[in-house]
């Protein structure tokens, strides 16, 4: 069964260093999300992206924070100059075609990131 | 703005008998509704989901939940948990005529005694 896979499983950074998360969704799937568990709360949305663009994003998502789809299978997350609280489980979610609306993300298992 | 609230922390069950995970949620408009499991260490997985129909709503490992529109509820039960079955359970909804946008509850922690 096809799953989203997420690299590196932890990362470890200074705070102020910029950090690239990696995520490679479902192959026939076309929206693609972020969001971020920080520890012991619940799951927030970051951003949503569509047809080569952010088609939402949420209070969290400022400039600090960039998506882009490089090629044809990853999705990556960026933060530019990463904070303390930055420190959360990211995770990276697909949906297929027409998944857009009601249809189920799949979600893959996240990637730990500790700013120190 | 759309909410989920998810009430009890934690819930405890013993093996064999019915569990229930409350969820209640707000929107502005039509809800899709959706159950994740987190096992620990894994990302989020899909349980079921509504959409719009029966409000009687199967999805996987026996798991199911009903839908209450004036009670704007959405609670998953399962008749016979299974040790196995613990893990962390999220309630999740998004507005049917705005983004695809999921708004999560804060989570319950389903113990399943053997």
């Amino acid at each position: 069964e096809p799953e989203v896979t997420q690299t590196p499983s932890h990362q470890v950074t200074q705070m102020g260093q910029e950090v690239i998360l990696r995520c490679v969704p479902i192959s026939n799937h076309l929206y693609f999300y972020w969001y971020r568990q920080i520890l012991g709360q619940k799951v927030e949305f970051l951003v949503s992206f569509y047809n080569n663009e952010i088609s939402e994003k949420s209070e969290i998502f400022d400039d600090q924070f960039s998506v882009e789809r490089p090629d044809g299978s990853n999705f990556t997350l960026k933060i530019r100059s990463t904070k303390l609280e930055d420190s959360a489980m990211y995770f990276c979610a697909s949906s297929p075609p027409g998944g857009g609306g009601s249809g189920e993300q799949f979600f893959g298992p996240g990637t730990r990131l500790t700013v120190l | 703005a759309q909410s989920v609230a998810q009430p009890e922390d934690q819930v405890n069950v013993a093996e064999g008998n019915p569990l229930t995970v409350k969820c209640t949620y707000s929107v502005s408009g039509n809800p899709y509704l959706f159950w994740y499991v987190q096992y620990p260490n894994r990302g989020l997985q899909f349980l079921l989901k509504y959409i719009t129909g029966d409000n009687l709503v199967k999805g996987s490992y026996g798991f199911e939940a009903e839908f209450n529109k004036s009670q704007t509820s959405f609670h998953l039960k399962k008749p016979s948990a299974l040790v196995s079955d613990s893990a962390l359970y999220f309630c999740a909804v998004r507005d049917m005529s705005g983004y695809s946008t999921l708004t999560f509850g804060k989570g319950t922690m389903l113990l399943v005694s053997p």
